[in-house]
């Protein structure tokens, strides 16, 4: 069945320092794939996305990087600020609409 | 994107009570989602809500025990009944409008089964 899990539950990284977040996936039908941001109290966060026809996909500060032979994905936070810190998933689809989560890394930012 | 809201933000129950949670979408989505998510956990899917129709249910979660509601397209209810202390959690709805993948999160309802 699809899962997607994570490497590492926790990352703590130094200001502007680059932060980068892993993830597996097992579904090798997945074709889409997002990255949301939690911070406490609050509904996940849309950050940026991919398609599998795509190995690089670039937003402001955030790139996602997608290795479809190995199934893995990671997104990468250039500059990491406080504000950064967050818990953050990564989710995949394959085949129908809904979205299958992992299981989180919680990101500390330390000043 | 789409701006949700949900009400209540949070809610204390007594066990054997129902707590009807309400979803906004400020724009029409084409499908409308409900998550339920455990306190330091991931986010489990407990069902598609469809308009007009019966929600389709995942596995582990019947219609019994959380009835759904899409009235429209912007609008949708989630009930948990009678509720035991395992219903602690927090619950959260989505929107995805049509033609996009992206799913777009309310803030979620924090409840607690006393």
């Amino acid at each position: 069945g699809e899962s997607v899990g994570l490497h590492l539950p926790t990352l703590s990284v130094q200001e502007g320092d680059n932060s980068i977040i892993n993830c597996a996936y097992s579904n090798s039908a997945s074709d889409y794939f997002i990255w949301y941001k939690q911070e406490s109290g609050k509904g996940p966060q849309f950050i940026i996305d991919i398609r599998s026809n795509m190995d690089k996909r670039q937003g402001q500060r955030v790139t996602v990087l997608l290795n479809k032979t190995v199934k893995h994905l990671s997104l990468q936070i250039a500059a990491t600020q406080p504000g950064d810190s967050a818990v953050y998933f990564c989710a995949e689809k394959g085949g129908s609409e809904k979205l299958v989560f992992g299981k989180g890394t919680k990101l500390t930012v330390n000043p | 994107s789409a701006v949700i809201s949900q009400k209540p933000s949070r809610d204390i129950c007594q066990r054997g009570t129902s707590l009807t949670i309400q979803c906004q979408v400020d724009s029409q989505v084409t499908m409308m989602f409900w998550y339920r998510q455990q306190p330091g956990q991931s986010l489990t899917l407990i069902a598609t809500a469809n308009q007009g129709s019966e929600a389709t249910y995942e596995s582990g979660f019947v219609i019994d025990k959380f009835p759904i509601s899409r009235p429209n397209l912007t609008f949708s209810t989630l009930t948990v009944s009678n509720m035991s202390p395992e219903d602690s959690s927090i619950y959260l709805c989505s929107g995805q409008t049509g033609g996009a993948y992206e799913q777009y999160f309310g803030p979620g309802t924090r409840l607690t089964v006393t």
